[in-house]
This record gives C-alpha cells, sequence and structure tokens, in this order.
C-alpha cells in the first residue's frame, strides 16, 4: 500500500473549516484513500473514504486531486470535540483489510 | 445497536505470563482484525479473521495467535510477554472482507 504524508500538527478556531491535507504521490489507480480520526483514549473512527471522486457525508468531504496524488479532508464547522488524531490511510481494495497508520495529523480545536 | 465491544477494559501481566483478549463484532459483521497501538504511534495492524479464517497477518512473532469463532467474535492470545507488549489492544469489524471497519474501545494491556 502506498505511504501517505501529514503534518504533524494543525490548529483550527470553532466554528470554522478545519482542512487537513495529506499527500500520497504513489497511489495506485486501485487504491484508496481512507480517513479515520482517533479522540484520545478512543478506538479510531471511520470519517469517509474515496477512490477519486469527491465524497461528502454527514462529518465530512474528501477532496482528492485529479492526479490522485493529494487530499483534504474538510471537517465544515469544526467544533472541540472535533479535537483529535486524523490519520490518511491509502488502501488497495483487495487482499488483506489491513490498515496503515501512520503518526497523522493532531488537530486541536481552539474555542 | 451496540458497537464493538472488547474485554477485560484494562490488564496487568508480569513477564512471561500469557494474555487472552476478547472481541465481540457489530451484529451482522463477519470480519474481524486485531491492532496494537503503542504510545505515542498509529495502530499496527496484527491479524485479520473473515468468516473464521485468517485473511491477513501482519509482522508480529509467532506468540501472538488468534482465532476467530462460529458467532464471528475473536479471541488474540499472547504468550510469553515481553515489556514491549505493552499497549493499547484495537479489534476493528466490517461487514465483508475489504468493507470499512469499526473499532471498539481497545483493551489497554501493561506487563510489568
Amino acid at each position: 500500500d502506498a505511504k501517505t504524508t501529514q503534518p504533524p500538527s494543525m490548529d483550527c478556531a470553532e466554528g470554522r473549516a478545519a482542512n487537513l491535507p495529506c499527500n500520497h504521490s504513489t497511489i495506485s489507480g486501485n487504491e484508496y484513500v481512507y480517513w479515520y480520526r482517533q479522540i484520545h483514549s478512543q478506538g479510531p473512527q471511520y470519517i469517509i473514504h474515496g477512490l477519486k471522486n469527491n465524497e461528502t457525508n454527514e462529518m465530512a468531504s474528501l477532496i482528492i486531486t485529479e492526479d490522485r496524488k493529494s487530499s483534504t479532508l474538510i471537517l465544515p464547522h469544526a467544533t472541540l470535540r472535533d479535537t483529535a488524531v486524523y490519520y490518511c490511510i491509502v488502501r488497495v481494495a483487495t487482499g488483506a483489510n489491513n490498515l496503515f497508520f501512520g503518526t497523522g495529523t493532531r488537530l486541536t480545536v481552539i474555542p | 445497536d451496540a458497537g464493538v465491544t472488547q474485554s477485560p477494559t484494562h490488564l496487568i501481566k508480569t513477564r512471561g505470563q500469557q494474555v487472552t483478549l476478547r472481541c465481540s463484532p457489530i451484529s451482522g459483521h463477519k470480519s474481524v482484525s486485531w491492532y496494537q497501538q503503542v504510545l505515542g504511534q498509529g495502530p499496527q495492524f496484527i491479524f485479520q479473521y473473515y468468516e473464521k479464517e485468517e485473511r491477513g497477518r501482519g509482522n508480529f512473532p509467532d506468540r501472538f495467535s488468534a482465532r476467530q469463532f462460529p458467532n464471528y467474535s475473536s479471541e488474540l492470545n499472547v504468550n510469553a510477554l515481553l515489556l514491549g507488549d505493552s499497549a493499547l489492544y484495537l479489534c476493528a469489524s466490517s461487514l465483508a472482507a475489504l468493507n470499512e471497519q469499526f473499532f471498539g474501545p481497545g483493551t489497554r494491556l501493561t506487563v510489568l
């Protein structure tokens, strides 16, 4: 599976949009981009995933560049409860369902 | 609907002992995966089971083993515990082998 690069930390003001970038320049055509987050001392929580089209659900939006080498997770109106470590994961849709979690981005939402 | 449940929540063992951790998946989910999360790092994949068969294994020694039961619950066993096995052990379930995974709260294992 391709590796990802994320900034180690980011801050966001409460109520503003949080834009979390992820670089996955070695992604293959059959690899999906997944986003999970982990709030302190809890298990990771699935947020969203996509292949090449932009995706939106009740939690977030995922914007994937046309060349698929990078993506951005958007939390439209960040709240204090969105403070967490966000992991961008690239995974092929075959074989074992193993997720490679890097070090992620620690997002702090500031009141 | 209940989420993924794990037991126990906390456990303290000494070096050389053996431990068994348990996981119940979300109702209807047939796949269970196990991850180890050492403090300050992201989770690392240990095993995946689907329909009671091992589907994948991470880079962990043979001291780590797992199994899945007919009701799709799962156990993770670790033998001859080392200090470095101290970690949060996470279980995740998915509907089928390659669907998105839903994680439990984890079992915090401390090896003294």
